[in-house]
């Protein structure tokens, strides 16, 4: 398994402004991933954090709202950007190695746009 | 259709009882399954993987039905520590892993 550190943990930012997470593990890892979790419900992947190259993102999201940068295998960033009340919600980095696709999570940052 | 659906719950359960949590998924090229389990304000930890033969962990048995595409979960003598959302999760190739929308568990004393 894989340990993985989030910061920040939480934060609360006004509406227009951006906000980046970032995600390390502790050990060499094939796939990271960014997902969001909204008050009651369950995950939704936001994309696959490719290294050295753009991130793979999921229907209904886009590079230009969340920036995903992946310089290598041990770290990735997710910036929210222009943020609005919508967008409050628990951020989520997981890593895995491919082969077995476990998923190991951070502990999430919660996020609250006012 | 969702792409993977679970039993809404929530269950309520007393100690020392069996209870079962079902989840179905709809794209038949899904090649690996896991159980997860998230207590409240928490992440998700990996439960169990799902293997094709069944595989059982202590109390813990995890069930397959690919004809079907049916995931089933098995919690035998539960305890308190138990409670919690119990997220199925479906996945192709390494990509496009699913969240279903989880089940949650409640065992009472």
């Amino acid at each position: 398994s894989a340990v993985i550190s989030q910061k920040p943990s939480r934060d609360i930012c006004q509406r227009g402004t951006s906000l980046t997470i970032q995600c390390q593990v502790d050990s060499q890892v094939t796939m990271m991933f960014w997902y969001r979790q909204q008050p009651g419900q369950s995950l939704t992947l936001i994309a696959t954090a490719n290294q050295g190259s753009e991130a793979t993102y999921e229907s209904g999201f886009v590079i230009d709202k969340f920036p995903i940068s992946r310089p290598n295998l041990t770290f990735s960033t997710l910036t929210v950007s222009n943020m609005s009340p919508e967008d409050s919600s628990i951020y989520l980095c997981s890593a895995g190695t491919s082969g077995s696709y476990e998923q190991y999570f951070g502990p999430g940052t919660r996020l609250t746009v006012t | 259709r969702k792409e993977v659906e679970q039993d809404p719950g929530p269950f309520n359960v007393p100690e020392g009882a069996t209870v079962a949590f079902n989840c179905t998924y709809s794209n038949s090229a899904s090649q690996s399954f896991f159980w997860y389990r998230q207590d409240c304000r928490k992440e998700p930890k990996l439960l169990m993987s799902v293997y094709s033969s069944g595989n059982e962990d202590g109390r813990f048995t995890a069930q397959l039905n690919r004809a079907s595409q049916y995931i089933s979960l098995l919690i035998r003598d539960s305890k308190l520590s138990d409670s919690a959302t119990y997220l199925c999760v479906v996945n192709q190739d390494g990509q496009n892993f699913v969240f279903g929308p989880g089940t949650r568990l409640s065992v009472l004393p």
